[in-house]
């Protein structure tokens, strides 16, 4: 099955303590992205990957990190997280947007942080 | 940067009528893509359409179309016989391509549709 991964679903933690969450599709997809949602600001995106090694910011990329080492995997790292985290991360994989036709994106079902 | 919005934080529509969502984005560049994505109470984003910039036929799927106007830089969606099933946050997107093949997805603040039985 078709899918994107994202783990953990829910994390509670504390400021200060770094955390990675984890991302994987085995669509072999090109393009995967990590985008937060927050309540009256709709979804924005944190970073996002061209291909393996190939990455960009996003909209709001302060305060992480992101890694493409492998095609599969995309983890967004929190070096130090902060109370102004605290949401809600989905990521997301799709075929190259250049390739005509456009493609969708998959999402993950979300991960719910919590910083305290 | 691009800007979407979604001027209507919510709506309702009565089962099986019609309802239209709106939604205007700022560019200025000429290839671009859209979408309409859906998110129920589950959480899950799921694509409802998609189109093409330089594509000048409204997109269809099934009960689900688009009023594209380029010039006017709107994207409305029409959903047609609205179902209970409908229920759901609504997020227009935008994929503009920003050099080197690399591409950048914004999406609007979310329409909050209510379908009532």
């Amino acid at each position: 099955e078709a899918q994107v991964t994202q783990n953990p679903r829910y994390l509670i933690t504390v400021t200060g303590k770094k955390l990675t969450v984890t991302c994987s599709q085995n669509m072999n997809h090109e393009y995967m992205s990590w985008y937060r949602q927050d309540p009256g600001l709709g979804l924005r995106q944190i970073y996002y990957s061209m291909n393996v090694e190939v990455t960009d910011k996003g909209d709001v990329p302060e305060g992480y990190k992101v890694s493409r080492k492998e095609k599969r995997n995309f983890p967004l790292i929190l070096e130090s997280p902060s109370p102004n985290q605290t949401s809600l991360y989905f990521c997301a994989s799709s075929l190259s947007p250049a390739r005509p036709p456009n493609q969708p994106q998959h999402f993950g079902d979300g991960t719910r942080l919590s910083i305290l | 940067a691009q800007t979407v919005t979604q001027s209507q934080p919510e709506m309702s529509v009565q089962e099986a009528e019609t309802v239209t969502l709106s939604c205007t984005y700022d560019t200025s560049e000429n290839n671009y893509y859209l979408f309409w994505y859906k998110q129920p109470p589950s959480r899950q984003m799921i694509l409802v359409i998609r189109q093409e910039a330089y594509k000048q036929q409204n997109a269809t799927e099934n009960r689900f179309s688009v009023n594209f106007q380029k010039a006017a830089k709107s994207f409305s969606l029409k959903i047609s016989d609205s179902q209970l099933g409908d229920t759901a946050m609504y997020f227009c997107a935008f994929m503009n391509p920003r050099g080197a093949g690399s591409y950048q997805l914004t999406f609007g603040k979310g329409t909050k549709l209510s379908v009532i039985p």
